[in-house]
């Protein structure tokens, strides 16, 4: 079976602070991982995907097989980056499996 | 085309009705995905189809739940005797192909409730 954690359902931050949105996954095999977001009032978007090893709008993440986890990092965050943020899974199958979200908000 | 678009973006109905949800995918895209996003499971997969092969069927919550594709494009997704835990946000997606690594672009949902 293959499981998408995301231990916080609200990170708030000021602006410029660094961010990082937790997640960690199960699966037995070889995981792809993404992240996807959702603005408000807008669709559920991708973000990033670990392979290929990208920074869009200055976040990145990167693909710890040891601890099992694939957390999102901004050094500085920017109020537009509010939003919702889930992070997902394909590997048995090709639908996503997806974390519960954490919603991040950026203050001024 | 803009991109995936389903209709109706809103449905009220009473509870043991059965309702129709569409969803039209970006043109070429081979692969269609319905998820269910709903306040105490999140994002759940439902349904997958790809070309002509035969559905994965494995998120269906009950036998209730179906859904088909007609030639290649359009999908409805159709629940009978809805029950009020049908309640949540429909989404549907669409990719080029089915490859794990292919984007996946969403619709902008339909919202059920279920009187």
């Amino acid at each position: 079976a293959q499981r998408v954690t995301q231990p916080e359902k609200l990170l708030s931050v000021f602006k410029g602070a660094p961010v990082e949105l937790k997640c960690n996954y199960s699966y037995s095999g070889s995981p792809e991982l993404f992240w996807y977001v959702q603005y408000s009032r807008q669709r559920l978007q991708l973000l990033l995907r670990h392979i290929s090893r990208e920074s869009i709008k200055g976040f990145t993440a990167d693909l710890n097989k040891g601890e099992t986890s694939f957390h999102l990092k901004k050094p500085f965050a920017q109020e537009e980056d509010s939003a919702m943020y889930y992070c997902a899974l394909s590997g048995q199958g090709n639908m996503l499996t997806f974390g519960g979200g954490t919603r991040l908000m950026v203050k001024p | 085309g803009a991109g995936v678009s389903q209709s109706p973006s809103n449905k009220v109905t009473e509870k043991g009705k059965d309702v129709e949800l569409r969803c039209d995918p970006i043109s070429g895209h081979t692969a269609l995905y319905w998820y269910r996003q709903s306040l105490g499971q999140g994002l759940e997969f439902l349904i997958y189809f790809q070309g002509n092969s035969a559905p994965d069927k494995s998120g269906l919550p009950s036998d209730r739940f179906s859904a088909e594709r007609t030639g290649g494009s359009v999908s409805t997704l159709t629940i009978q005797r809805t029950q009020q835990e049908d309640s949540a946000v429909y989404l549907c997606a669409s990719s080029w192909t089915g490859a794990w690594d292919n984007e996946q672009f969403f619709g902008p949902g339909t919202r059920l409730t279920v009187l």
